[in-house]
């Protein structure tokens, strides 16, 4: 089965610095790739995601990168606010709706 | 209305009860998924149901019992639970072909006593 690291598992930055997190996955059929931001006591929301013919894809501060011949993908926040803060998530997707998550990453914008 | 409801927000529970949760969709989603999610952890498969049809069971013991009335509600029916069930059980739908983002509803906090 899918096997997904992720990291940092803690990453602190100071406002309008940037963040970058990682995920590696193990099955060579994941073809698309999202990641997930959970705020404290919310629900986890899409904010970009990623399918497997883009090496890169930008929306505003957000920006996903993919490399698929080695596997990982990163997520790269840029100008970080305190509303920025929160855990996330990325889920690598095989296709055949059995979603696992990385075990997250827990950001902290410090004002 | 492209929110996914959850009913109730918060349960708490004996382990002699039966409860059931409830989650329901309007967005013309085929695909409906059951997560459990401990305090900062990542949220858990249970269950997966595509058109209706129980799709996935990630070795779920049978305490929890998931149902697909029709394509816009999904129950979990809970019965002689264990107090380490106590979790938030997050529901979400998805279009039913492949590679597509998954739409989170609020969770059902549960408590087991």
């Amino acid at each position: 089965g899918e096997n997904v690291e992720q990291h940092p598992s803690t990453l602190s930055v100071q406002e309008g610095d940037s963040a970058v997190i990682k995920c590696t996955y193990s099955d060579s059929a994941s073809n698309y790739f999202p990641w997930y931001k959970q705020e404290l006591g919310k629900r986890p929301q899409l904010i970009i995601d990623i399918r497997s013919n883009v090496g890169e894809k930008k929306d505003q501060r957000i920006a996903v990168t993919l490399n698929k011949t080695a596997k990982h993908f990163s997520l790269h926040i840029t100008e970080t606010q305190p509303e920025d803060s929160a855990v996330y998530f990325c889920a690598p997707d095989t296709g055949g709706f059995k979603t696992i998550f990385g075990a997250g990453t827990r950001l902290f914008v410090k004002a | 209305d492209t929110e996914v409801t959850q009913t109730p927000k918060h349960l708490v529970m004996g382990m002699t009860n039966k409860k059931s949760l409830k989650c329901e969709q309007h967005m013309g989603h085929r695909a409906m998924y059951w997560y459990k999610q401990k305090a900062k952890k990542p949220p858990e498969l249970m269950f997966v149901y595509s058109y209706e049809k129980l799709s996935i069971n990630e070795s779920v013991p049978s305490r929890f019992s998931p149902e697909c009335p029709n394509s816009s509600l999904l129950n979990l029916h809970l019965h002689a639970l264990q107090p380490e069930d106590s979790a938030l059980y997050l529901c979400a739908s998805s279009q039913e072909d492949p590679y597509n983002e998954q739409f989170f509803g609020p969770g059902t906090r549960l408590t087991v006593l």
